[in-house]
């Protein structure tokens, strides 16, 4: 079935250092999602993208709608012990009812 | 003021039994899921329904039925429980099934089968 491809799986990193993650795809989306899960919790929506070349912000955060529609990056800025998780993106086509994620980016903090 | 709420949150049975996961959300949404999350954390939609209509019915084993009384619930029963339903089922729901309506989760049930 259709699958995204995100990478890196994990991330360890130091806290107050910058963290990019991306994803990619086969086919071309016409939406694509940023959610970060909590442990026993909910994926939670961070940032929501709907035009090919969109730049969006969301406080730290930054996505980027890729320009050829097949991929999408998220980046954090000066990374904080909160940001620790899972980010998931997921993609849907016009049309398409189901939305599909990626296999998740775990994201740990060193302090 | 839980959007979407679904429980229980932690669910331990045993084999062969027959058990059921609620889901409501008060956010006024037509559209609503049950997406299943594997131990690697890989999620899968199972099915969606939109205004009590079914919509997504992807390959689940037919032991597993939704059920939308409403627009505001869907329930999940599954019959006969096997070891490989293991797993966290999240319920979603958006304001419609379209493109540009982002999915917003309740905090999972985590299913334990012995």
């Amino acid at each position: 079935g259709q699958q995204l491809n995100q990478s890196p799986q994990s991330m360890f990193i130091q806290e107050g250092e910058d963290v990019s993650m991306n994803c990619t795809s086969s086919s071309i989306f016409n939406t694509w999602l940023w959610y970060k899960q909590d442990p026993g919790e909910g994926p939670v929506l961070l940032i929501a993208l709907y035009k090919a070349g969109e730049l969006t912000s969301n406080g730290r955060l930054t996505a980027q709608f890729g320009i050829t529609r097949k991929d999408s990056f998220l980046n954090i800025s000066a990374s904080i012990p909160s940001d620790v998780g899972i980010y998931f993106c997921a993609g849907r086509r016009r049309g398409a009812q189901k939305l599909v994620f990626g296999q998740g980016t775990r994201l740990t903090i060193n302090p | 003021d839980t959007a979407v709420s679904q429980t229980p949150k932690y669910l331990v049975t045993q084999m062969g039994n027959d058990k059921s996961i609620k889901c409501e959300q008060n956010l006024g949404h037509d559209t609503m899921y049950w997406y299943k999350q594997d131990s690697k954390k890989f999620l899968k939609i199972m099915f969606s329904y939109n205004n009590k209509e079914l919509i997504i019915n992807e390959t689940v084993p037919n032991r597993f039925s939704p059920k939308s009384p409403d627009k505001a619930h869907l329930n999940l029963h599954i019959n006969s429980l096997e070891l490989g339903d293991s797993a966290v089922y999240f319920c979603a729901s958006s304001q419609t099934g379209d493109f540009n309506s982002p999915l917003h989760f309740g905090n999972g049930t985590r299913l334990t089968v012995t």
